[in-house]
């Protein structure tokens, strides 16, 4: 399969610990995005990639919250003591080019984040 | 900011019935809309789209049309199946600076039975 794949699908950190999520685009998209998704509610924009760059990384909700792309494929997402706020699915997707263009990005099937 | 507004679900509806799905939105100028669909298990799919006022996207019996009048793109389909049993997102491109991504909404439930 070649779509974008998201390790590990589930976690369970206790209050304080660090979590590292990784995502593996489809090969060749040169954006990718992470979102976080709350119980009930819709996707939230965390940051986005453009290759290796980092141009928006607005919505990370704080200083904990840490996205890198470095060699502009695979993508980790790393939260710095954990609280139990960060609880929810975090989903990356990735896009041949700029959503702009098509807006149609490709999603994986998240990673569940239960903090405790 | 930009942002979607979706109906609040589940939505519940025997097979073959009527679809409707609400969306609005709030945005500056005139963005493109989407509506994004989760099947049980699986990752968030583009259903369809419409990047201009009057534009309507289709797909796989779904429609919907861009209303710049009324800020609104409902989602509709005629027929429903157990198949479509799914959360649907109605979302829109918003810009910042340079980059652009996608705003959802909080996503609506469809339950469908026989």
């Amino acid at each position: 399969g070649a779509g974008v794949s998201q390790s590990p699908r589930y976690k369970v950190a206790k209050r304080g610990q660090d979590v590292a999520l990784r995502c593996d685009p489809i090969s060749g998209h040169v954006s990718l995005f992470w979102y976080q998704q709350a119980l009930g509610q819709g996707p939230e924009f965390l940051t986005y990639f453009q290759n290796e760059a980092q141009l928006d990384k607005s919505g990370l909700p704080s200083d904990r919250f840490f996205a890198e792309r470095p060699e502009g494929s695979v993508s980790t997402l790393k939260i710095q003591r954990t609280q139990q706020e960060d609880s929810a699915v975090y989903l990356c997707a990735s896009s041949p080019s700029g959503v702009a263009n098509t807006g149609e990005l490709f999603f994986g099937e998240g990673s569940r984040l239960t903090v405790l | 900011g930009d942002s979607v507004t979706q109906m609040e679900g589940p939505v519940t509806l025997s097979e073959e019935a009527f679809l409707t799905i609400n969306c609005t939105y709030t945005a500056t100028g005139y963005p493109s809309l989407f509506w994004y669909v989760q099947y049980p298990g699986e990752g968030l799919q583009l259903l369809l789209k419409a990047t201009k006022a009057d534009d309507k996207g289709s797909n796989k019996g779904f429609e919907a049309t861009y209303r710049k009048e009324t800020t609104s793109f409902h989602l509709e389909k005629g027929s429903v199946q157990v198949s479509d049993s799914a959360v649907y997102f109605c979302a829109l491109i918003s810009r910042s600076g340079t980059a652009s991504k996608l705003t959802f909404g909080t996503g609506t439930r469809l339950q469908v039975t026989l």
